[in-house]
């Protein structure tokens, strides 16, 4: 089963609100990874944990706070957010990133609309 | 220049018809090679996932991948209105195995 489940589908915030995005898989992969996708762009790669740590943040903004309490769960804070953050939020994991390029899953993504 | 070059389309293609969708790059430290599919509004799919040069077969899915010539390709036979989506290149090697390195993405669209 390749599955990575995000939870929620959509989210509405405004913009002095805090608010969480969820990922879970259960494929035993050692990494995982949070990716920012505007409308008819590629994923941009905001962080990537590895072992639980976090091994890449690339220059994101204070305003999101990634956390991952366990191997399985991969968390996004959000919080003071613009307008112009609203966007696909994907999680992806693979079974490891550092020694070679291993495949990506994608999960469905959470729909981010900040007012 | 972009790292990775990749004609966003879009195309229109006939039911039943083979689509070559293809990616060109200009960093020689890439060896992994991934093709995603990725419908309205969802997450992007993992079709084919590629090691160094060579041609990997899936079903009607064909990748290609020319280290020489820096150059991948998707193949898809007997296309169907199903497979009307974008399709994203990307790749990833050297010291960044991790950082996926995306095309634009080709939106194809199959007629009935």
């Amino acid at each position: 089963d390749t599955e990575v489940t995000q939870t929620p589908k959509h989210l509405v915030m405004g913009m002095t609100n805090k608010k969480s995005l969820k990922c879970e898989q259960h494929m035993g992969h050692r990494a995982m990874y949070w990716y920012k996708q505007k409308a008819k762009k590629p994923p941009e790669l905001m962080f990537v944990y590895s072992y639980e740590k976090l091994s890449i943040n690339e220059s994101v903004p204070s305003r999101f706070s990634p956390e991952c309490p366990n191997s399985s769960l991969l968390n996004l804070h959000l919080h003071a957010l613009q307008p112009e953050d609203s966007a696909l939020y994907l999680c992806a994991s693979s079974q490891g990133y550092r020694d070679r390029g291993y495949e990506q899953y994608f999960g469905p993504g959470t729909r981010l609309t900040v007012t | 220049q972009k790292e990775v070059e990749q004609d966003p389309g879009p195309l229109s293609v006939p039911e039943g018809a083979i689509v070559s969708l293809n990616c060109t790059y200009s960093n020689s430290a890439f060896q992994y090679f991934m093709w995603y599919r990725q419908y309205s509004r969802k997450g992007p799919e993992l079709l084919m996932y590629t090691y160094s040069s060579g041609n990997k077969e899936d079903g009607r899915f064909t990748a290609q991948v020319d280290k020489s010539s820096k150059y991948i390709s998707l193949f898809i036979r007997d296309s169907q209105p199903s497979d009307s989506a974008t399709y994203l290149c990307a790749m990833s090697g050297g010291t960044s195995y991790g950082k996926l390195t995306f095309g634009q993405g080709t939106i194809l669209t199959v007629h009935p």
